[in-house]
């Protein structure tokens, strides 16, 4: 069975940094990209950035591009996300996603973590 | 940037009625590349159905979907009283990877 969770949320001041992780396992890790999504309180979704299982791809939203840098510890089963240079509207839940296997898009998920909140305030 | 328009942004039913959830792309999307999730209160999304129309694993056959090019449609055959919850569209055709607004699908 499938299992994320995200861990390294909490309040961080505008300008400020954060790095949030996700450790997945029941799947082939290594071959599989990574996504992260993020909820504000009362909204919408929000993808973030994706990377392959090879870390050869990446990609970002235009609203994170040049903060925010999602990487991976294929040994540890890990996923990151470091973000710098936060903003209020960075506050949300994140949650990483799986890929779902056998698509040929990174961008199609099938199992999500429970999800990390992230608030940004001074 | 696809823009996903959907609508509306609240459907008031009944149990046993039938939805009909609508998402408009800005642009065509790539291959029908097209899901819906399904977010309940204080829960993660589940996906649905990707590819436009293809049921995800365990997901009801009274959920289907249709569509190509701009215009996508969910629909719930006959609601149960735990298919009320709201509804996002996503786009994972092209990069970024975009999500609609989302529809809420409440009780009436």
């Amino acid at each position: 069975e499938v299992h994320l969770v995200e861990s390294g949320g909490g309040l961080a001041q505008p300008g400020g940094s954060l790095r949030l992780s996700c450790a997945a396992s029941g799947f082939t890790f290594s071959g599989c990209a990574m996504n992260w999504v993020r909820q504000a309180p009362g909204k919408g979704l929000e993808w973030v950035s994706v990377i392959s299982g090879n870390t050869f791809d990446i990609k970002y939203a235009d609203s994170v591009k040049g903060r925010f840098s999602i990487s991976r510890d294929n040994s540890k089963n890990t996923l990151y996300l470091q973000m710098n240079s936060l903003r209020a509207e960075d506050s949300a839940v994140y949650y990483c996603a799986k890929k779902r296997d056998g698509s040929d898009s990174m961008g199609l998920f099938d199992s999500w973590g429970q999800g990390i909140l992230v608030t940004v305030s001074s | 940037e696809i823009v996903l328009t959907q609508s509306p942004v609240t459907l008031s039913l009944s149990p046993g009625e039938r939805a009909t959830l609508s998402c408009r792309a800005s642009q065509s999307v790539s291959r029908s590349y097209l899901a819906w999730h399904q977010q309940k209160p204080g829960q993660t999304p589940r996906l649905l159905i990707y590819g436009s129309s293809i049921r995800a694993t365990g997901i009801p056959d009274r959920f289907s979907g249709s569509g190509s090019g701009t215009d996508f449609t969910l629909t719930i055959s006959r609601l149960e009283p735990e298919d009320f919850a709201v509804y996002y569209c996503q786009q994972y055709g092209s990069s970024p990877y975009t999500f609609g607004q989302g529809t809420k699908l409440e009780i009436k």
